[in-house]
């Protein structure tokens, strides 16, 4: 176990709706990202967070939000769904450090839009 | 064009088996590599982490990077069922972000 945990499980909503995703990073880690990974892909790099604060960003339009709090807890909020955004959305935490770049995931968070 | 290429099987073996995994790339900017396998309706579990050409061993397990080619191997030695799973090469550049570039995972099946 990686100590990554995610919230929820699982999510269903419909189009036009907006949702928030959960994760808590492993303890003494300051940075967190998020991917989502659609059926048969690898995971694609939406952003990342260090100290609070965004510090990239993969090809996703604005409706993708992000917020990381003191505790390094984090939030994906995603507004306006469409249904090309079901996938499985992951969370990875890691301490940020030169020359130190191994991410460890939590367990995802499976979205589907109706 | 792909910036990270692989195979996506399913690659079937039987127990026992040497299996080698593979992905290309194209952006050689990247220098960090690494393997996740990743279990039906998980998150990827990290389980090598390389920096530049090389091998690296862990167990049953050898990873290999050959940046003149752009090429990267995962081996797995003794195959066992317990190892079905998606294999998924992942690697960074210096983009000043922790930025994984996924390939699309190879789908293993290793039969009793």
């Amino acid at each position: 176990e990686t100590g990554v945990t995610q919230s929820p499980t699982h999510l269903i909503k419909t189009r036009g709706q907006q949702v928030t995703l959960r994760c808590s990073s492993q303890s003494g880690h300051n940075t967190v990202s998020w991917y989502q990974q659609a059926l048969g892909q690898g995971p694609q790099f939406i952003f990342q967070y260090y100290r609070e604060e965004e510090n990239g960003r993969g090809n996703f339009p604005p409706r993708f939000s992000g917020l990381q709090f003191p505790n390094y807890s984090s939030e994906l909020n995603v507004n306006a769904l469409e249904l090309d955004d079901s996938a499985l959305y992951l969370c990875a935490s890691s301490f940020w450090t030169s020359g130190s770049y191994e991410q460890f995931f939590g367990p995802g968070t499976r979205l589907t839009v109706l | 064009q792909k910036e990270v290429e692989q195979d996506p099987g399913p690659l079937s073996v039987p127990e026992g088996a040497i299996v080698s995994l593979n992905c290309t790339y194209s952006n050689s900017a990247f220098q960090y590599f690494m393997w996740y396998r990743q279990y039906s309706r998980k998150g990827p579990e990290l389980l090598m982490y390389t920096y530049s050409s090389g091998n690296k061993e862990d167990g049953r397990f050898t990873a290999q990077v050959d940046k003149s080619s752009k090429y990267i191997s995962l081996f797995i030695r003794d195959s066992q069922p317990s190892d079905s799973a998606t294999y998924l090469c992942a690697m960074i550049g210096n983009t000043g972000f922790q930025k994984l570039v996924f390939g699309t995972g190879t789908r293993l099946l290793v039969s009793p």
